[in-house]
């Protein structure tokens, strides 16, 4: 059973570039959620993704934008990097009938942006 | 808003009991999760309370009081292997986000 995959596992970045992270969740699931985590504090939510919509943002700004493909494997794209985009960023996966406390994450991808 | 408070670092002795704590504000609660994170892994799912009470997975256990809006998670027989963030992290009716996570307490296993 595969579990939540995330590519690349590094990035590096300059200021003002943009750049795309890609996600693909566990097997059967349906509904992908992005979140972003500083060094020492918890994931943020950015936004979650179901039947290829946008169904719930966090207070993110229009920078960040994604997207969801038929087979339910996401994008997350980030315009215009700013050095505070420096962070962990998660996928995690869930079912849209089941119960969103339970997700399911996957490795994450580091971006640094210079 | 939401917001959740944890104790930022504990250090507890190999075998011994190790309670971490964690306080939220929040309207229209759903319920309180744990997540485990070793540094440089993905958070992993330990529980979740949305009654009152305790709810106990092996050594794992955790509590939530939702009349004080205080859960806690308690780690028995501690291994070495459990140094790791916890997070604890709130479903809410209100606001758009699924899941609002505390800011992790970092537990340090010693022998």
């Amino acid at each position: 059973d595969a579990g939540v995959t995330q590519s690349p596992t590094h990035l590096i970045k300059t200021r003002g570039q943009q750049v795309t992270l890609r996600c693909s969740p566990k097997s059967g699931h349906d509904t992908v959620s992005w979140y972003q985590q500083a060094l020492g504090q918890g994931p943020q939510f950015i936004f979650q993704y179901y039947e290829e919509e946008e169904r719930q943002r966090g207070n993110f700004p229009d920078r960040f934008s994604g997207h969801q493909f038929p087979n339910y494997s996401s994008e997350l794209n980030v315009n215009a990097l700013l050095l505070g985009d420096s962070a962990l960023y998660l996928c995690a996966s869930s079912l849209r009938t089941g119960v969103s406390y339970e997700q399911y994450f996957g490795p994450g991808t580091r971006l640094t942006v210079t | 808003g939401q917001s959740l408070e944890q104790p930022s670092e504990v250090t507890a002795v190999e075998g011994a009991i190790v309670q971490i704590n964690c306080t939220y504000q929040t309207s229209g609660f759903y319920g309180l999760s744990w997540y485990q994170q070793h540094d440089g892994g993905a958070p992993t799912f330990l529980s979740y309370n949305a009654l009152d009470g305790l709810e106990e997975t092996g050594r794992f256990s955790s509590f939530l009081s939702r009349s004080d809006s205080y859960g806690y998670l308690l780690l028995q027989e501690l291994q070495m292997k459990d140094s790791a963030s916890y997070f604890c992290a709130v479903r809410s009716l209100s606001g758009n986000t699924p899941l609002v996570f505390g800011k992790g307490t970092r537990l340090s296993v010693i022998a």
